[in-house]
């Protein structure tokens, strides 16, 4: 099974900041990799799809690059709403996985 | 509006069964794979297993294979997830989600406990 690795587990953060999440995979996923943001006590929301698609509706300063086994989640300027926890998931084949999520918190 | 509504979580006991409806609205229900996920209390999220539109593939998590089953009632706009032998470990709230997640339903907790 394909595994995804997150770092950092946590990310302590300022308004207006650039914040990076990474994301590897263990072998190769093409881009099939989606980034997703979590509240708590509700359900995730699909930010991007294949790598660096945006979902409609999501704020354009989250962007997502890369493919192969490297990606990468960036919100150019950190904003009160987006304190959150955020999870990779691969989706290439038949069986998916997530990473084990960022924590997102106030600095 | 897209809307997935999950129900039949509980409390059960170690070895027992439980089956999850997700109830689907607002979208062409047939043209979708379908999917389950779960997360235990305090803890990230876990990819459970998928269902493609006629049913005819389905695909698991080594964590649950040979104790989950996922259906589909596509005339019912309606996913299942039955869950048998169930253990301690398998207490999570539970999601269905369309495709890859662009649509998810609230979630049902499911305890395992005896």
């Amino acid at each position: 099974d394909i595994q995804m690795t997150q770092s950092p587990s946590t990310l302590s953060a300022s308004i207006g900041d650039r914040v990076t999440i990474t994301c590897r995979a263990s072998q190769s996923i093409s881009s099939w990799l989606a980034w997703f943001q979590q509240k708590p006590g509700k359900a995730p929301k699909l930010l991007i799809s294949k790598a660096s698609s945006l979902e409609s509706g999501v704020p354009s300063r989250f962007s997502g690059s890369g493919s192969g086994t490297e990606f990468t989640l960036t919100i150019t300027s950190l904003q009160p709403d987006d304190f959150a926890t955020y999870y990779c998931q691969q989706y290439n084949g038949y069986s998916w996985t997530f990473g084990q999520g960022t924590k997102v918190e106030i600095k | 509006e897209e809307q997935l509504v999950e129900s039949g979580g509980g409390l059960v006991q170690p070895g027992g069964s439980l089956r999850l409806s997700c109830a689907a609205s607002g979208f062409t229900f047939n043209t979708y794979w379908m999917t389950w996920v779960r997360q235990a209390p305090g803890q990230g999220l876990e990819w459970v297993g998928n269902i493609k539109q006629d049913g005819s593939e389905k695909y698991y998590a080594d964590s649950v294979k040979g104790r989950f089953t996922i259906s589909r009632d596509n005339p019912k706009n309606s996913l299942y997830l039955q869950m048998n032998s169930l253990r301690a470990e398998d207490t999570a709230v539970y999601y269905c989600a369309r495709d890859v997640g662009t649509t998810w339903g609230q979630g049902t907790l499911v305890t395992v406990s005896s």
